[in-house]
Formats: C-alpha cells, sequence, structure tokens
C-alpha cells in the first residue's frame, strides 16, 4: 500500500524567506501526487497536483512542487513567504489502482514577520 | 467557499449513540469523499460515491456506512460511537470522481463523544 511521510509538524519561516515542505511517499511510483493546504476552520484547498505531464508543478499562490523519482519525493516550495501562508499543508497521493487515497500527517507552517 | 455543503457544524453526543452527516456537493459534480480528520490518526479517507453507487472504500470502520441519494447528497451514518469517533469529519465532491480531479472540501462537522 502507498504510504505518505511528511518530514517536520512544525515549520516556522520569516516572511520573504524560503518555503520549503517535505513530502515522501513510498517506493512504487503513485499515479497521481497533491498538495492541500487547510485554514483554520476550513475544509482542505488544492494547492497543486502531479499527474505525469510535468515534474515540475506549479499551483497557486506562487507554489510549487518537484516531482523526483529517484528520491521518492514532491516536496512544495515557494521562493518568498507571506504571512498569509501561514495554514497546515497536506501532502497526498492515490493508491496505484487510483482509487485509495493516502493524506501525510500534515506540517504546520508558522510565517514570522 | 468552495460549493461543498456539510450539516450540522458541530455534534456533540453520547457513547453508544447514533449520529448522520450529511454533505451536499457542488452543483454538478458526481462524486462525494469522506474522509476524518482526528489528531492521533490525521486525514483519512473513509469511502467515495459516484452517481449514487459506491466506488472506492478505504478505512471505514463497520459501524459506520454512507449512502449517496439520487440528488447527488450524501450521508454518513456512525452508530455505536465511540469515545475514539471525535474528529472533524469532512466530505468532498468532484465532477467526475477520478482520481485526478481536484477535489473541493466542504467546512467539515466537529463530532464529539462524550
Amino acid at each position: 500500500a502507498q504510504s505518505v511521510t511528511q518530514l517536520g509538524s512544525h515549520v516556522s519561516v520569516s516572511e520573504g524567506a524560503l518555503v520549503l515542505l517535505r513530502c515522501n511517499y513510498s517506493s512504487s511510483v503513485p499515479p497521481y501526487l497533491f498538495w492541500y493546504v487547510q485554514y483554520p476552520n476550513q475544509g482542505l484547498q488544492l494547492l497543486l497536483k502531479y499527474t505525469s505531464a510535468a515534474t515540475l508543478v506549479k499551483g497557486i499562490n506562487g507554489f510549487e512542487a518537484e516531482f523526483k523519482k529517484s528520491e521518492t519525493s514532491f516536496h512544495l516550495t515557494k521562493p518568498s513567504a507571506h504571512m498569509s501562508d501561514a495554514a497546515e499543508y497536506f501532502c497526498a497521493v492515490t493508491s496505484n489502482t487510483g482509487n485509495q487515497f493516502y493524506f501525510g500527517t500534515g506540517t504546520s507552517l508558522t510565517v514570522i514577520p | 467557499d468552495s460549493g461543498v455543503t456539510q450539516t450540522p457544524k458541530h455534534l456533540i453526543t453520547a457513547t453508544g449513540q447514533r449520529v448522520t452527516l450529511r454533505c451536499s456537493p457542488r452543483s454538478g459534480d458526481l462524486s462525494v469523499y469522506w474522509y476524518q480528520q482526528s489528531l492521533d490518526q490525521g486525514l483519512q479517507f473513509l469511502i467515495q460515491y459516484y452517481n449514487g453507487e459506491e466506488r472506492a472504500k478505504g478505512n471505514i470502520l463497520e459501524r459506520f456506512s454512507a449512502q449517496q441519494f439520487p440528488d447527488l447528497h450524501s450521508e454518513l451514518n456512525l452508530s455505536s460511537l465511540e469515545l475514539g469517533d471525535s474528529a472533524l469529519y469532512f466530505c468532498a465532491s468532484t465532477v467526475s470522481g477520478g482520481a485526478w480531479d481536484e477535489q473541493f472540501f466542504g467546512p467539515g462537522t466537529r463530532l464529539t463523544v462524550l
């Protein structure tokens, strides 16, 4: 079965600094990978998704992620953090059959002014 | 606002009871997913429906059941509730039910079992 590991349950960055949130999936390549964001007291919102069309995926709000098969990773980055980026971020993958969804445990991002 | 509605927003009940959570998908979406989010288990996929039929099952307990009605709204029934069932329950909807589809999440129902 697929699994997702998000390293670092809490990440703090200064406003304007690089954001790097880590996600690793289990060894078999999942068909699809996603990053979702959850703001306080809200549901999840899709940031971006990988569907094998391109290894570098651009999403909303200036976020992007790179799929690296050799490292089984799908890390999320943003060049310059903004206060409004403070939220919980979840990496998710589908099973190889595409009918199951597995979420990481989430990374809480704090942006320091 | 994702366009997905969930009711009720909060639910407080006792162990052993049964509750029903309701989800209305976005207009035009045919598929509904249910998730449980708790502090110890994280976000777990429970079940997916597409156009009234069950399409995929995740970590859903036997005490839990769901269905999708002809008008496409869905209900998640939780019975013989235990303290550990306290969690935030989300539903999400997609247009076609494909794994590649963006899922639009509702605001969630917070269930507290006392």
